[in-house]
């Protein structure tokens, strides 16, 4: 299967620690998405990278919150000190610039659980 | 205002009943648009992808998308339990921010 993954699929944590979550998107993807959904709601929009470039950032990205993607491959999602609000899912999507569709797909997420 | 309404539901329908889902927005300037479909605790899939205004058919999904109104639609044709899930519409413009709805629950029951 060559779609997009994540890991961990779960994750409990206690306030005030910090947690990294990994995404690998689609193999031709040059694009990468990070996403976070609560319960009964759409996803939200955190920040998106080309290739190695993260080109934006939603004011919903706290300064606790960090992504990066060192070669333009997988992407880590780090939250520092997290609180209980950080409790969702963290979707990763991934798309391909230039093609016809232009759409994204979406790994599994992570379900992140704040105690 | 949301740039993206949709009707969270919840829909109940009986198997075999045709579905219409809708979202609304707010930016002429979207010009792609897509449905998914989420399981629960699971990512969001992929159904449908619109460009602009117009129908798109596959199998027992249609998308239809009018820009005039600012209006889509998903009809699920000859419903089935399996169908059962949360509907997401979402939009953007060149590929960079998508913005979603916040997902219509339907339920089909045998």
């Amino acid at each position: 299967d060559t779609g997009v993954s994540q890991d961990p699929r779960h994750k409990i944590t206690k306030r005030g620690q910090n947690v990294t979550f990994r995404c690998d998107p689609i193999s031709e993807h040059n694009r990468l998405y990070w996403y976070r959904q609560t319960l009964g709601q759409g996803p939200e929009f955190l920040t998106y990278f080309q290739n190695e470039a993260q080109l934006e950032k939603s004011r919903l990205l706290s300064d606790r919150f960090s992504a990066e993607r060192p070669k333009g491959s997988f992407s880590t999602l780090e939250i520092q000190r997290t609180e209980q609000g950080d409790s969702a899912m963290y979707l990763c999507a991934s798309s391909r610039t230039g093609h016809s569709t232009d759409t994204q797909y979406f790994g599994p997420g992570t379900r992140l659980t704040v105690l | 205002q949301k740039e993206v309404e949709q009707d969270p539901g919840p829909l109940s329908v009986p198997e075999g009943a045709i579905v219409s889902l809708n979202c609304t927005y707010s930016n002429s300037a979207f010009q792609y648009f897509m449905w998914y479909r989420q399981y629960s605790r699971k990512g969001p899939e992929l159904l449908m992808y619109t460009y602009s205004s117009g129908n798109k058919e596959d199998g027992r999904f249609t998308a239809q998308v009018d820009k005039s109104s600012k209006y889509i639609s998903l009809f699920i044709r000859d419903s089935q339990p399996s169908d059962s899930a949360t509907y997401l519409c979402a939009m953007h413009l060149t590929g960079n921010q998508f913005y979603f709805g916040t997902g219509t629950s339907l339920t089909v029951i045998p």
